[in-house]
């Protein structure tokens, strides 16, 4: 969906670094989520957030950090708290949490 | 525990032949079920959603709450068919999804 931007589309990170990947959608969906993908595995929920200025922890949130400051803004942060961070992160959103989610592009994250 | 198995990492199937990708869940709640599909180099995208009982190229799924089963099937494989397939089955009212590890298909000539 062109709808659902997420940047930058590679992104390095060195050791003990914060690093922030973003997620933009125009098609002013409610729900937020964001994802994490490691190869050979499904995807894992991070975070998600259901409506601005709300979000909830995932399956694995540790080391991770989120703000829904905007609808169509729900960045992701990766800390240095997190200590396996190297994975593609997808972004999505959907209308309400009774809808099917649509997905971004991705980011992957790599340690220098 | 809230479960999704795609028991086969990768299935290879010759043009024109039948296709079934596995998919099983463990859920004590009412079952919502989702196919996705990630062409190369395209984004993760929605193919079927059990609720909505339709077909979409060519692909059918049926929940089958006995065998706790949603596998993903299609009469006649097409080479464009080739691609990731993911089932989900979403958990709670949150609308929060839990993917199996996906199905590589691979539709040879």
């Amino acid at each position: 969906d062109g709808g659902i931007t997420q940047s930058p589309k590679y992104l390095f990170r060195k050791e003990g670094q914060n690093v922030t990947l973003s997620c933009e959608q125009n098609l002013n969906h409610d729900a937020m989520y964001w994802y994490r993908q490691d190869p050979g595995q499904g995807l894992r929920l991070i975070y998600y957030s259901q409506i601005v200025n709300d979000f909830q922890k995932g399956d694995i949130a540790e080391g991770y950090s989120v703000s829904r400051e905007k609808k169509e803004s729900f960045p992701l942060t990766v800390t240095s708290a997190q200590k396996n961070p190297t994975a593609f992160y997808l972004c999505a959103s959907s209308i309400n949490s009774n809808q099917p989610q649509h997905f971004g592009d991705g980011t992957r994250l790599s340690i220098l | 525990a809230q479960r999704v198995t795609q028991p086969e990492k990768l299935l290879s199937v010759f043009k024109g032949a039948p296709v079934e990708l596995k998919c099983n869940y463990s859920y004590s709640g009412s079952p919502e079920l989702f196919w996705y599909v990630q062409y190369s180099r395209q984004r993760l995208q929605l193919l079927l959603r059990h609720i909505s009982r339709e077909s979409i190229k060519g692909f059918t799924a049926d929940l089958n709450k006995g065998e706790t089963s949603f596998h993903l099937k299609k009469p006649f494989a097409q080479e464009e068919d080739s691609a990731m397939y993911y089932c989900a089955l979403k958990v709670g009212s949150q609308g929060n999804l839990i993917f199996g590890k996906g199905t590589k298909l691979s539709v040879k000539p």
